[in-house]
């Protein structure tokens, strides 16, 4: 079955300080891959997404990941983060041309100012 | 710009009642997904639909269903309510591919009292 791994549940960073957050999935086929944020009280936005092309991804906020195909992750990253990153991050797998989001058990990021 | 819009965004029911959840997709958006997010918990994928025609299918609870109508929107019908029914009901809406992933709405928060 495919199963999305986000590898810290929570973590807390002191301002400027650089962040990496780690996704890994198990799926044999073609993915889509993606990043959510959400923040308190707010829904799910995505961040950034990864189809096909260029493995380093760049989204909004600041925010890239890296597809590394043959390790299977996603890692998502910022040089530096805001007090205003706190939020949690979820990575989301999706099948190629299906219907269902996989979604990882989300990572809570503390961001201290 | 439009997004997912979602109704209501409250709802108190007791045991054994009976609840429906609406989901307006984002114009020109032909999938509906609902997701449910338990306190603390990642969110879990419920049901899909396209065009009117269930997609997949996830956990979702057999007192559980919904359907999607011609103008696309979607409504989640719940019954025979149970406590652990409590929880964040995410919609999204997409494209069939997926290609732009995922709007989500901003979700009904069900309390089952």
């Amino acid at each position: 079955a495919q199963s999305v791994s986000q590898h810290n549940h929570h973590v807390i960073l002191s301002e400027a300080a650089s962040l990496e957050l780690g996704c890994n999935y198990s799926y044999g086929g073609t993915v889509n891959l993606f990043w959510y944020v959400q923040y308190p009280g707010q829904h799910l936005q995505l961040l950034l997404k990864y189809f096909s092309g260029d493995p380093l991804v760049k989204g909004i906020k600041g925010f890239e990941a890296e597809f590394i195909k043959s390790k299977f992750s996603f890692n998502l990253r910022k040089p530096s983060v805001q007090w205003s990153d706190t939020a949690e991050y979820f990575c989301a797998v999706s099948l190629t041309g299906g219907f269902k989001t996989i979604f990882g058990a989300g990572t809570r990021l503390f961001v201290k100012a | 710009a439009a997004g997912v819009i979602q109704s209501p965004r409250h709802l108190i029911k007791e045991k054994r009642e009976t609840a429906t959840l609406k989901c307006y997709p984002i114009p020109r958006h032909d999938t509906v997904y609902w997701y449910q997010q338990g306190p603390g918990q990642d969110p879990q994928f419920l049901i899909s639909f396209y065009e009117k025609m269930q997609s997949d299918k996830g956990s979702i609870p057999d007192r559980f269903s919904a359907q999607q109508f011609s103008d696309y929107h979607s409504e989640l019908n719940m019954s025979s309510l149970e406590l652990g029914d409590s929880a964040l009901y995410f919609c999204a809406s997409s494209t069939w591919t997926g290609m732009n992933g995922y709007t989500f709405g901003s979700g009904t928060r069900l309390t089952v009292v």
